[in-house]
């Protein structure tokens, strides 16, 4: 059975930098094919793609946020972290990690963190 | 990136109603499609992949067809559990953008 939770801040400041880790179960990160990704939704608004990295370690960014975002994995521990620099208010949002299966579509999703800026 | 523009962005239905809902994507994406399922505070479910493949344990009501630029997901006969906002998300190229969802309302 595979699971995802997401753990970080709940507030975080303007200007300061978000890092939530994303702590998975069920898979294995260092099987072919398989991602994690990152995917936020403001409050009433749509999905948003952030992040995503594979199990060779080769990582992609949304062009948009690419200056302010890492994302790293930790094969034994199950986790895979993202940071994203420079926080501002518009960042408000929940944040998703999700598995990528190797067939490339995103089977299953976390709960979800809300993340709220402000000062 | 690839935008992808869904329509209408609110229908409201009854149940038992055939519900259809479209998706355009702003460049050729094959079949590199997929529909999700989001109930409020929840996260999104897949219900449709590849365009028109059925996720496991996906009531059968839901469909999904085209390729190309332009989609559809059906809901042949709505259920009270269906109401939610669906979006749909192209697979073709990262970033893998979602439309803008539709809301599915108690008519």
């Amino acid at each position: 059975q595979i699971t995802l939770k997401e753990s970080g801040p709940t507030l975080v400041k303007p200007t300061q930098t978000l890092t939530l880790t994303c702590t998975f179960s069920g898979f294995s990160l260092s099987t072919s094919g398989v991602g994690v990704g990152w995917i936020r939704q403001p409050p009433g608004k749509a999905l948003e793609w952030l992040a995503l990295i594979y199990w060779n370690d080769d990582k992609r960014y949304s062009p948009s946020l690419k200056s302010r975002l890492t994302i790293t994995k930790d094969t034994s521990k199950n986790q895979v972290v993202l940071t994203m620099t420079n926080m501002d208010p518009v960042d408000t949002a929940t944040y998703y990690c999700a598995h990528r299966q190797p067939g490339g579509w995103v089977d299953y999703w976390g709960q979800g963190t809300l993340v709220t800026v402000s000062s | 990136d690839i935008q992808m523009t869904q329509s209408p962005s609110s229908v409201s239905a009854s149940v038992g109603d055939r519900v259809t809902i479209t998706c355009r994507a702003s460049q050729g994406i094959s079949s590199w499609l997929a529909w999700y399922q989001q109930k409020p505070g929840k996260a999104p479910k897949l219900l449709i992949y590849a365009a028109s493949s059925l996720q496991s344990g996906v009531p059968s009501r839901f469909s999904g067809s085209g390729s190309g630029t332009d989609f559809t997901l059906t809901i042949s006969s709505l259920q009270p559990e269906d109401f939610a906002t669906y979006y749909c998300q192209q697979a073709n190229s990262f970033p893998q953008t979602f439309g803008g969802g539709t809301k599915v309302e108690i008519k």
